[in-house]
């Protein structure tokens, strides 16, 4: 249906390593939301992607929507321990409210 | 412009006693989400409502919870006969529009005992 997965569920890296997070759909997106939720904390909007192909960034983020605009990625460059989190993708629709459910990041020092 | 207000941060009730959560959007929102979540796990939708009206409620127990956003004043989630499988934390999210980015609340974190 119009549900989306996103993979990894967790993934744990070395502090300075890259990190990437999928979010992908079996039906077309008309755009994607990315939010990220730090430990013990509520959920913040970060970007959203509108456009086929379209790569946006922010500092060490990068985020990217598929040409098919069926999947979008995050990637972190060189995580820090402030990376630390759930990162959340969400498909908008005018009648229902879908997230993914989240790729939870832990970062050792 | 203030974000969204949640109230109470934290709220502890007995078995079988009712809980109240309050939403107030950021201003100009007339779009609220509700959403529960467990410890260690994802965001689970509850109830979308646009002024005085339920647009979808379909992650919500029929039993029990119910959800209102009247014409002034601010958004309730209402649990009655709360029990123990009901502690969550419970976020209130507000948006401008349906396909704009949501504004999340600090949460309220509900402990039945």
């Amino acid at each position: 249906g119009q549900q989306v997965m996103q993979i990894p569920q967790y993934q744990h890296v070395q502090e300075g390593e890259d990190f990437t997070t999928y979010c992908n759909s079996s039906t077309t997106l008309s755009n994607i939301q990315w939010y990220k939720q730090r430990p013990g904390g509520h959920p913040v909007f970060l970007i959203q992607l509108v456009k086929s192909g379209e790569v946006k960034k922010q500092k060490r983020l990068t985020f990217q929507f598929g040409e098919a605009k069926k999947n979008s990625s995050l990637h972190i460059t060189a995580t820090q321990t402030t990376d630390v989190g759930t990162y959340f993708c969400r498909r908008t629709s005018y009648d229902k409210v879908i997230f993914g459910p989240g790729t939870s990041l832990s970062v050792i020092p | 412009n203030a974000g969204v207000m949640q109230n109470p941060r934290h709220l502890v009730r007995r078995r079988g006693q009712e809980a109240r959560l309050r939403c107030s959007p950021m201003k100009g929102h007339s779009h609220v989400y509700w959403y529960r979540q467990l410890p260690e796990e994802g965001l689970k939708f509850m109830v979308y409502l646009q002024k005085e009206n339920i647009i979808d409620e379909s992650g919500m127990p029929k039993e029990r919870f119910s959800a209102e956003f009247p014409k002034e004043g601010p958004s309730i989630l209402r649990i009655q006969q709360v029990v123990r499988g009901d502690s969550a934390a419970y976020f209130c999210a507000s948006s401008p529009g349906q396909l704009n980015e949501q504004f999340f609340g600090p949460g309220t974190r509900l402990t039945v005992l």
